[in-house]
């Protein structure tokens, strides 16, 4: 079946301009999880769904990232003022349920900030 | 949750196991091992993870000593599509991963 898929790839834009990143989860999951990646670390976690609210957002770090999951399925990561410090691969993952063993991780989408 | 500890890296022969170790000294005892790894320029892909016995998929297997304080992962036998980053994650559930640094395994023919 069809995995995690994330939209766009790549996204090049210029600092201080907004941006949003989509993930498709896979049908059926309801936990949602949104990481982030700086080159040569391990991901990071940003902020994670179950069902359409957000459980833990403890992740994000200041109030220029917002997430949504309006129907429990789309999640959209949004970004306001891009500074060059959110270059970075932006990584979503699905999970059955909140207490899955599994999270299924995207390809992600890989945000320049020039 | 727990923290762990990898080696940076490690290197393997076709064909042969690939062995890695993590330590995870202060694990609770209700927290799991989890492996992931990561291709380059993909995803984290889970491979496998245990409580306290070991355990063994089609993947790997996962051996975790008695005091719980460190576990290896075990590919049986490499093949250079196992080269990757290897993530050794302590967690009580699924519901935030954290990631170290990781080990990156190098397969060489």
């Amino acid at each position: 079946g069809a995995g995690v898929s994330q939209t766009p790839s790549n996204k090049v834009t210029e600092k201080g301009k907004y941006v949003e990143l989509r993930c498709d989860p896979i049908s059926g999951h309801t936990a949602l999880y949104w990481y982030r990646q700086s080159l040569g670390q391990g991901p990071e976690f940003l902020i994670y769904f179950q069902g359409t609210g957000a459980a833990d957002d403890s992740g994000l770090p200041n109030d220029r990232f917002f997430a949504v999951r309006p129907e429990g399925s789309v999640s959209t990561l949004k970004i306001q003022r891009t500074e060059r410090g959110d270059s970075a691969v932006y990584l979503c993952a699905s999970s059955q349920t909140s207490r899955a063993e599994t999270q299924y991780f995207g390809p992600g989408t890989r945000l320049l900030v020039l | 949750d727990a923290k762990t500890t990898q080696p940076t890296s490690m290197d393997c022969a076709e064909g042969r196991a690939a062995n890695l170790p993590c330590n995870h000294s202060t694990i609770s005892g209700n927290e799991y091992v989890y492996w992931y790894r990561q291709i380059h320029s993909q995803g984290p892909q889970y491979i496998i993870h245990g409580l306290k016995n070991n355990e063994t998929n089609e993947m790997a297997s996962l051996i975790i000593t008695e005091d719980r304080k460190s576990s290896t992962l075990i590919l049986p036998h490499a093949t250079l599509r196992d080269t990757a980053v290897y993530y050794c994650i302590v967690s009580r559930g699924a519901q935030k991963l954290v990631f170290g640094q990781g080990t990156r395994l190098t397969i060489n023919p």
